[in-house]
């Protein structure tokens, strides 16, 4: 069985500071890995997608990728209360670009102001 | 404006009557999928596909049927629907060189 496993949460975090949200996933063959927010009763939005080792960073966001420990990493920093959502880890388990997709159960982050 | 609709957004039935849940989208998507999501469980895909015609399974297959004769309609189907397919259904696209999925607002099923 493919996995991709998240800690549920709930994580609470200060207004301003670094959010850290973690995921590791079982197949050494996923090419793309992404990070989706959901606000709850949404539909989950695309934050970033990371396809290299290393770090890849947006805004506020930096995705990281360590394919030989298999896990895939998202910081929020300068947290905000609109930050307050369900974090989706996502893997491709295919070859080609868009194809068999492993979500994790997500992990709720909750910023207090 | 660019999107993916679903239809209907909220739905009670009863076990073994046949229904179908639709998607549609409007980007000219190639690539099209459906998932269920259920507490704790997070999304699990359904079914996905690749292009008119071309479909394969997901995780959770089993119960489910789709169909792809258009390129913007990606119907889900129960032909006999439990009360374990109660769930919340999103239906999702993207084009197959840019990996972002466009989730639909959801389907909210319940089989009593």
């Amino acid at each position: 069985q493919k996995e991709v496993e998240q800690n549920s949460g709930p994580l609470s975090v200060p207004e301003g500071a670094i959010a850290s949200l973690n995921c590791t996933y079982s197949d050494r063959g996923s090419q793309s890995f992404f990070w989706y927010r959901q606000y709850s009763g949404k539909s989950p939005e695309l934050i970033m997608f990371i396809y290299s080792n290393g770090d890849k960073e947006d805004g506020r966001f930096t995705a990281q990728l360590n394919k030989a420990s298999q896990y895939v990493s998202l910081l929020i920093r300068d947290s905000q209360p609109s930050d307050s959502a369900t974090y989706l880890c996502a893997v491709n388990m295919g070859y080609s670009s868009a194809s068999k997709i492993i979500f994790g159960s997500g992990t709720r982050l909750s910023i207090r102001p | 404006e660019a999107q993916v609709t679903q239809n209907p957004r909220y739905l009670i039935t009863v076990t073994g009557k046949k229904l179908t849940v639709t998607c549609s989208q409007n980007m000219n998507h190639e690539y099209m999928s459906w998932y269920r999501q259920d507490p704790g469980l997070g999304l699990r895909q359904i079914y996905y596909s690749m292009n008119v015609e071309v479909t394969d399974k997901g995780d959770v297959p089993e119960g489910y049927k789709v169909s792809r004769k258009e390129k913007r309609n990606f119907p889900l189907i129960l032909e006999s629907p439990s009360p374990n397919q109660t769930s919340l259904y999103f239906c999702a696209s993207s084009h197959p060189r840019v990996d972002e999925q466009f989730f639909g607002p959801g389907t909210r099923l319940t089989v009593l």
